[in-house]
Formats: C-alpha cells, structure tokens, sequence
C-alpha cells in the first residue's frame, strides 16, 4: 500500500522568499505523482502531474521534481506571493490496473505574509 | 461553468437519515471519481467510475454506501444510515480520460454534518 508523507505540516514565510515542499512516498513503483492546491472550503486545484517517466514539470513560479529511487518528490515555489497562500498536496499513483487511484499526503498549509 | 459541480455544498443530517450526494462531471469526462476528506486530512479515494460502469469501489467504508453514474454523466454518491462517523467533506472528480496520467479536476465537495 502506498503511502505519502509531507513534511513540514505547516510554513509561513515572508513575501519575495523561495520555498520547497516535501513529498515522500513508500513504494518506488509510483505511476504518476500530482501537486494539488486546497484553499479554505474549496476543492482541488491540480498544479503539476509528473509521470514516472519524468523527472521534473515547470509552470510558471513552481516546479515539481520527482526521485522515484528515494521515494520523493519536491515542490519548489519562487518568488513567493501572498496569494499562494493555501494548503498543498501532494498524491501518487500506482502502476498496474490502479494507476487511477490517488493516494494522498496530509497537506502542507503555507502561509505567505506581507 | 465548465468545472465540476456538486451540490448540495452544505448538508446536515441526523444519524440515521439517507442521505443523497450529486456530481456533474466536466462535458465529456470518462473518469468520475469520489473521495472523502476528514478535517485536517488529505482526500482517501472512495469510487471510481469509467463511463457509466463502477471499476473501483474498494474505498466504501460500509455497505450504507452507495454511488451510482446511471448515464454516464452525473453521478449519486448515497449514505444510508448515516453515522457521526460519516461527517466529512465528499469530494468528486473527473478526468479526460480512462488512464492514470491525466489530471484529476475536483469540485468544491459537499461538507456533510451528522447530527
């Protein structure tokens, strides 16, 4: 059974720094790993999927690397802004017939000040 | 809108009652999935349908639960009985496509209290 660990639980950081949050999963035989925004009283925003076949995805001020060998993934926010304030997920999939099924981390709440 | 939606947002129930939960996918999403959100969690996979067809259901906690996707579309995720223990956030999701490497879209979830 996979499972995924995000550490820290919590980050606030002033405006204009670089970040990165930790992903960390059990089984190497990951599928595909997803970074997801939650805000307060929202669904899921998706940000990066990354295939097992990848190493990294870029969009904008974030990048999303995956190291399927030591079972980690990082997501790296530059230039923060108080706007990317929210708390962030991360989820894997498996291979096989369940590379559908998303198991996800607690979340990181990040906090971006002024 | 062209996101998923799901209502009702709020639900209070009293323990016991049958509950009722609706998703409209994104137009032409073959994949619909259901989660369950605990406070202070990350979403746990309930369901998964492909089409109108129930591929995966292994994340149903009990058998008071139920969904359905009759058309292919719209989905029903039903709670009999319902316990404290069901108070969560239900959340639905779509995908494009029937394979594991397309983004999930979710919904703003039905935050459902059990009195």
């Amino acid at each position: 059974k996979q499972e995924v660990t995000q550490i820290p639980a919590a980050l606030s950081v002033p405006e204009g720094e670089n970040l990165v949050l930790n992903c960390s999963f059990t089984d190497s035989a990951i599928y595909n790993l997803q970074w997801f925004r939650q805000d307060p009283g929202k669904g899921l925003t998706s940000l990066l999927l990354i295939q097992s076949s990848q190493r990294e995805q870029t969009s904008g001020r974030l990048n999303a690397s995956l190291d399927k060998s030591s079972g980690r993934s990082t997501l790296y926010i530059a230039a923060s802004q108080p706007g990317d304030s929210a708390t962030y997920l991360c989820a894997g999939s498996l291979g096989g017939g369940s590379n559908y099924k998303l198991t996800f981390g607690k979340g990181t709440l990040l906090t971006v000040n002024p | 809108g062209a996101g998923v939606s799901q209502s009702p947002r709020y639900k209070v129930a009293k323990r016991g009652q049958d509950v009722a939960l609706r998703c409209d996918p994104i137009s032409g999403h073959v994949s619909l999935f259901w989660y369950q959100q605990a406070l202070g969690q990350g979403p746990e996979f309930l369901t998964y349908f492909q089409n109108e067809a129930q591929l995966d259901k292994s994340g149903l906690p009990s058998d008071r639960f139920f969904a359905e996707r009759p058309e292919g579309s719209v989905s029903t995720l039903k709670i009999q009985r319902t316990q404290q223990e069901d108070s969560a956030v239900y959340l639905c999701a779509s995908s494009l496509w029937d394979i594991g490497n397309q983004p999930q879209h979710f919904g703003d979830g039905t935050r459902l209290s059990i009195l």
